[in-house]
């Protein structure tokens, strides 16, 4: 158990729909990421949040967005779902600082569009 | 020049021998390699990890090989046992500034009894 917990575990939805993934880092962590897996693209970084904060962006579509909370939370918003949308979303934290930026990885959350 | 290369897609080794992955990267401002394994429904877990400034290190069956101008890593396996068949990924990052893992494409292990 990485210390890193992801709601829902498994979601499925229709094509046009809005959901909303969420994550709570590591106890101390203060670095969020969010990485997408899917069969074709692989492991593909999202996003970076660091105190609150963006830090920096990766391949993220127009339609999804983030942000992470006062409590260190954070939560992923994918909109207008397209069939192509599913796949793995996953949700990893570090310290972020200084020499510890190991990432630890949570269980995911399996999002199913229709 | 973000990316990072994976191979093999898929390996079968027999139990109690030596699996190797082997990864290389384009990207020299990369500085820090880590490895993840990923069994069936569970997220990746972080293995082992390696900076460029030592060419090797050695954390029980898993040791991670470093070639700086070759730009080339690589995973191995000693004494390979079944509990071992997962997914493994390499990934490459900068540690300051932007720490975005670019990840390999994944290698399938697996080790026959």
């Amino acid at each position: 158990d990485s210390g890193v917990t992801q709601t829902p575990k498994h979601l499925i939805t229709a094509t046009g729909q809005r959901v909303t993934l969420r994550c709570s880092p590591r106890s101390g962590d203060l670095s969020v990421y969010w990485y997408q897996q899917s069969l074709d693209q692989g492991l593909q970084f999202l996003i970076q949040y660091y105190n609150g904060e963006e830090r920096a962006k990766g391949n993220i579509l127009e339609r999804f967005s983030a942000q992470q909370f006062p409590d260190l939370h954070s939560e992923l918003n994918l909109s207008s779902l397209e069939l192509g949308d599913s796949a793995l979303y996953f949700c990893a934290s570090s310290v972020g600082r200084g020499d510890n930026y190991e990432q630890y990885f949570g269980p995911g959350t399996r999002l199913t569009v229709t | 020049q973000q990316q990072v290369k994976q191979s093999p897609q898929s390996l079968i080794v027999q139990k109690g021998g030596i699996s190797i992955i082997n990864c290389a990267y384009e990207n020299t401002a990369f500085d820090y390699f880590p490895w993840y394994q990923q069994f069936p429904g569970k997220g990746p877990a972080l293995l082992i990890a390696i900076r460029p400034d030592v060419s090797e290190k050695k954390e029980g069956r898993f040791t991670i090989s470093f070639n700086k101008s070759a730009k080339q890593f690589s995973l191995h396996i000693m004494d390979s046992q079944p509990g071992d068949s997962a997914t493994y990924f390499c990934a490459a990052s900068m540690v300051w500034g932007a720490q975005k893992l670019v990840f390999g494409q994944g290698t399938r292990l697996t080790i026959n009894p």
